[in-house]
């Protein structure tokens, strides 16, 4: 157990609708990472926040939107969903900005029928 | 172009034998992080490994090691005396823009499907 905890662990939805994922870091952890895992596209990091603050930004659609609030949990909302939205995401967490490990959580399974 | 590139989509390998996974980076920084993620079929992903780009020893971790060389840009995986759970996905990435401070998120690689075999 990475100490990281996603909510839902899967979640079917229709396509145009809106969905929220939430992530909880390990004690202590500073940054939380989202990253999204497709048959076709891999694993590719989305965004990055540090402290409450959005620090990096990666290959995340416009469609989808993320925050990290006060206590340090994290939420990944996905809307006006399409077929290919259909993945694995995840969140990670590390304790601090530098060059370290981050702990990945179980994944939610997103399906968008 | 690929930043990471595994070049073995899978592999077989026979219980108690040593193994090999391929890494090979692209990167234009000075500075930068080089890490292994396991992924059993639970679908979990776990940090194995990491080797920093000023690190001159090679990563260990148990019986995981990280074959680092720098010039040639690769960072492979050696898992020693494996294990039936060692049959996972293993993914190899790498975190850049270090020398500016902060640490972004990672390019992940395709991956290496590993079965171990009895």
């Amino acid at each position: 157990d990475s100490g990281v905890t996603q909510t839902p662990k899967h979640l079917i939805t229709a396509t145009g609708q809106r969905v929220t994922l939430r992530c909880s870091p390990r004690s202590g952890d500073l940054s939380v990472y989202w990253y999204q895992q497709s048959l076709d596209q891999g694993l590719q990091f989305l965004i990055q926040y540090y402290n409450g603050e959005e620090r990096a930004k990666g290959n995340i659609l416009e469609r989808f939107s993320a925050q990290q609030f006060p206590d340090l949990h994290s939420e990944l909302n996905l809307s006006s969903l399409e077929l290919g939205d259909s993945a694995l995401y995840f969140c990670a967490s590390k304790r601090d900005n530098l060059n370290t490990e981050a702990f990945f959580g179980q994944g939610t399974r997103l399906t968008v029928v | 172009a690929q930043k990471i590139t595994q070049t073995q989509p899978g592999m077989f390998v026979q219980e108690k034998e040593a193994v090999t996974l391929d890494c090979t980076y692209d990167t234009s920084d000075q500075s930068y992080g080089l890490f292994w993620y396991k992924q059993p079929s639970s679908g979990e992903m776990i940090f194995l490994i990491y080797q920093g780009s000023y690190d001159e020893q090679n990563a260990t971790e148990g019986r995981y090691s990280l074959n680092f060389q720098k010039a040639r840009k690769s960072a492979n995986l050696v898992i020693s005396a494996s294990q039936l759970g060692d049959s996972a996905m293993y993914f190899c990435a790498m975190r850049e823009g270090l020398s500016g401070g902060g640490a972004d998120g990672l390019t992940f690689g395709k991956g290496t499907h590993l079965i171990i075999q009895p």
